[in-house]
This record gives C-alpha cells, structure tokens and sequence, in this order.
C-alpha cells in the first residue's frame, strides 16, 4: 500500500507570494491533517480535514487554509507569504482521525522557503 | 490547555546502550498518546500507539509506558544501534479533541558506533 505523498517536495518563495501544497493520503484513509514544523515552534497543527469538511483548526491565521477533494487528496494554501512562514509543512492521514487507536501517518513533507 | 514536554532535549550514547526518553503532559484526559520518529529532513514515522486504557506497548526493542495519572510516558530503548539516531517525539491529541495533536519539541538521540 502506497504511503502518504507530498508534493512538491521543496519549494522556494519570495515575500507576498502565494503558494499551494498537495497531499494524497493513504488509499482508504478519510482524515488529512496538515501540520507546520519550525526550530523554534516545533509541530505546530494546522487543520484536518475530513470527506470534504474542514473539521478541527488550529491557531493559525486566514492566510492559511486548505481544502479536501472528494478523493481524499488535500491542499493547502498560504497567501501573501512571509518570511516566518519558512517551515517543513507535514501531512498525515488516519483512518477517520477520531478512535483512540485511529494512526496517524505522514508524508515527508515540503519544505518552504521564503525569501 | 495542553502542554507536552520532552526530556531531555538531546542524548548521546554509546552503542549497545539501553535508554529512557521521557515525555509528560499536563492534561491526564488524553484517549491515547503516539510516539514517533523523525530522521534528518524528512517525515515522521509512528513507533508506538498507547490507548489510554493501557500501561505500555511493545514494538521489537522498543517499549513505551503510559501513566495518565501523572501525566508521563516514557520510551525505553534496549541495546541501542546507530540506526536509531533520530528525532523522537510524543504527541497528545489535545484535550478535548482527540483529532489536534499537540507535541512535544523531541529528544535528539544520537547513538555512537
């Protein structure tokens, strides 16, 4: 079975910018949930996801936000970037994401920059 | 609001060497608790899920204990091998909603040949 893809991998930005991330979960999977890692902050979570529906955000402002297709793939966008936004953006996905055996498993990642 | 902590921030150890990596949380109303492990540049992989109905799992070397009561996990490493220097972290679902993980920063393990 196909692990949780990310694309792209990398990604360079400048300032004001606008960017879009992809995710394609594990076949099966329903839950996507996308998460920021920095040095400083650590795993920071920023939304899930779930048949289409935003279901839980986190502490983020609106230059983030995301959608799920009817698939289950998952994107995520962030306007007007900045340069704290550089970080390595991970998606996970589970199962439904509420049991309290439900996994969660992740992709590698893209990793951003913004210049 | 829930608070995951790691101790320590970073370990070196000899090869062959058993560890404890510990973790604590401030909300004990968890449904379970993850730990997981981050190599150089790249994702997370899922070492151990503990419900919180249970007090530890077991995965080959590698087992991790739950107490709710006092907020701690522990992950206990036996005969420690190169291959498992890493990054490894804890996560609570956040209280009260068991879809948002809150994490702790990790434990920098580096096992020396």
């Amino acid at each position: 079975k196909a692990g949780v893809t990310q694309t792209p991998r990398y990604l360079i930005k400048t300032r004001g910018q606008q960017v879009t991330l992809s995710c394609s979960p594990i076949s099966g999977h329903r839950s996507v949930s996308w998460y920021q890692q920095t040095p400083g902050q650590g795993l920071q979570f920023l939304f899930e996801y779930f048949s289409e529906t935003q279901r839980n955000k986190g502490n983020f402002p609106g230059r983030f936000s995301g959608r799920q297709f009817s698939n289950s793939r998952s994107e995520m966008n962030v306007s007007t970037l900045e340069l704290g936004d550089s970080a390595l953006y991970l998606c996970a996905s589970s199962l439904d994401g509420g049991g309290a055996s439900d996994t969660q498993y992740f992709g590698p990642g893209t990793r951003l920059t913004v210049l | 609001k829930q608070e995951v902590t790691q101790i320590p921030a970073a370990l070196s150890v000899p090869e062959g060497e058993n560890l404890v990596l510990n973790c604590s949380f401030t909300d004990s109303a968890i449904y379970n608790l993850q730990w997981f492990r981050q190599d150089p540049g790249k994702g997370l992989t899922s070492l151990l899920l503990i419900q919180s109905s249970q007090r530890e799992q077991t995965s080959g070397r590698l087992n991790a204990s739950l107490d709710k009561s006092s907020g701690r996990s522990t992950l206990y490493i036996a005969a420690s091998q190169p291959g498992d220097s890493a990054t490894y972290l804890c996560a609570v679902p956040n209280a009260g909603n068991n879809r948002k993980l809150i994490w702790g920063l990790g434990t920098s393990l580096a096992v020396n040949p």
